[in-house]
């Protein structure tokens, strides 16, 4: 079963604007975190934000989390061509169990 | 360090043949799962494994899917017989298992997968 589920399910940007795409969950978690899988290829892990914490950032990536809400939110700022991909939420919930949501896919137009 | 190893990275099988795939998780690593994604779908855990003991396999079709981890390293994935809804990419991921602190608070590695097709 699906415990994230990501919206919006695509997303098209020209290249240098912002993306955001958003995540909710069902359950209580330990932490949340989010992937990147290019066509074809395996899963990268992007940034993980703990359920005791509200935002995080990394490079060009700003992850917010609202526990209250079950809900997270991931920007990329100033889109690149490279950042072409699906984004996953994935959580972390007792027994240390991954369980992803459906992606969003990106297409970022240069 | 060296990443999640998976083989094969592709695989066509007609249904009712059998098929194995191999993981070989970052050393050290005492947890490693087994998902199933589906085409369009995010991934599925299948199986978890804590050392060589089964943490999880509520999602594993048991009536054709088996996994093993012996000696808690390498893992091998069977499918026995397969079915077309098989078809799908099996993703191998590996994980320290806890924190110095403890808590559960790091990312995952994922192999690239092997892509099986069942005709």
């Amino acid at each position: 079963s699906q415990q994230g589920e990501e919206d919006p399910q695509a997303l098209s940007i020209q290249e240098g604007e912002n993306a955001t795409m958003n995540c909710s969950y069902k359950t209580s978690i330990n932490n949340l975190q989010w992937y990147r899988q290019n066509s074809g290829r395996g899963l990268v892990h992007l940034i993980l934000i703990r359920s005791n914490e509200r935002e995080k950032h990394s490079g060009r990536l700003r992850v917010t989390l609202d526990t209250s809400k079950k809900s997270s939110s991931l920007l990329i700022t100033a889109s690149r061509a490279a950042d072409t991909a699906s984004y996953f939420c994935a959580t972390v919930a007792a027994g240390n169990k991954l369980t992803f949501g459906g992606g969003t896919r990106v297409l970022v137009k240069p | 360090e060296a990443g999640v190893a998976q083989s094969p990275r592709y695989k066509i099988i007609e249904k009712r043949q059998s098929v194995a795939f191999w993981c070989n998780p970052i050393s050290g690593h005492a947890t490693l799962y087994w998902y199933q994604q589906i085409l369009g779908q995010g991934p599925k855990l299948l199986i978890q494994f804590q050392n060589n003991g089964v943490v999880d396999d509520s999602q594993l079709p048991k009536d054709r899917f088996s996994a093993e981890r012996l000696k808690g390293v390498d893992s091998t994935l069977k499918i026995q017989p397969a079915k077309l809804e098989d078809s799908a990419v099996y993703l191998c991921a590996s994980s320290p298992g806890r924190g110095k602190t403890g808590a559960k608070d790091y990312g995952y590695t994922f192999g690239s997968g092997t892509r099986l097709t069942v005709v």
